[in-house]
């Protein structure tokens, strides 16, 4: 079992759709966790950044933290084209500074 | 200002040569990681340095494989005797102080090596 699981997708939604993403992980020591988003032939840009459980608001998105269940979820408000790509979850204890990625979700928002 | 820079960013080599991969951090970061993306796969720790120190290494293959961050200079990840399998894009991170003093990594475009 992977420590950290993303469904891969691909998920498609019309223009202006709310998108959740989700990532399940097993290892309780997990403390920090990052959303971020890859185009296709770039590096991972950093969307969300969150420190143990709650939420997080950055303009239209919203990262939410569930330690309890071990569930982390990105939502995207009034989804643009431009949000087309790859959406990574990335999470590591305290003190540990190596990520352990999901492998990513697929999203292609539709005009 | 300048994000993470990798050079270069496309690497052909054959079977047997050396690969060097270049990597400059953000500007006044000290933290410097590696992962390694194979296709369909998420990306992977490989290591972990700060100037002149490798701090974590357990992610890299015990051969061929190494790292360094001089006190001068980017960060080089080498990688000796390639072969197919180590075909992948390779990204940098780097960091102020450390995810762990609420910094984030920040990333380059990554470099995609492809073995002939």
């Amino acid at each position: 079992q992977k420590e950290v699981e993303q469904d891969p997708g691909p998920l498609s939604v019309p223009e202006g759709a709310i998108v959740s993403l989700n990532c399940t992980y097993s290892n309780s020591a997990f403390q920090y966790f990052m959303w971020y988003r890859q185009y296709s032939r770039k590096g991972p840009e950093l969307l969300m950044y969150t420190y143990s459980s709650g939420n997080k608001e950055d303009g239209r998105f919203t990262a939410q933290v569930d330690k309890s269940s071990k569930y982390i979820s990105l939502f995207i408000r009034d989804s643009q084209p431009s949000d087309s790509a790859t959406y990574l979850c990335a999470m590591n204890p305290f003190g540990n500074e190596k990520l352990t990625f999901g492998t990513g979700t697929r999203l292609t928002i539709i005009p | 200002n300048a994000g993470v820079m990798q050079n270069p960013r496309h690497l052909v080599r054959r079977r047997g040569q050396e690969a060097r991969l270049r990597c400059s951090p953000m500007k006044g970061h000290s933290h410097v990681y590696w992962y390694r993306q194979l296709p369909e796969e998420g990306l992977k720790f490989m290591v972990y340095l700060q100037k002149e120190n490798i701090i974590d290494e357990s992610g890299m293959p015990k051969e061929r494989f190494s790292a360094e961050f001089p006190k001068e200079g980017p960060s080089i990840l080498r990688i000796q005797q390639v072969v197919r399998g180590d075909s992948a894009a390779y990204f940098c991170a780097s960091s102020l102080t450390g995810v762990s003093s609420n910094q984030p990594q920040h990333f380059g475009d990554g470099t995609r090596l492809s073995i002939l």
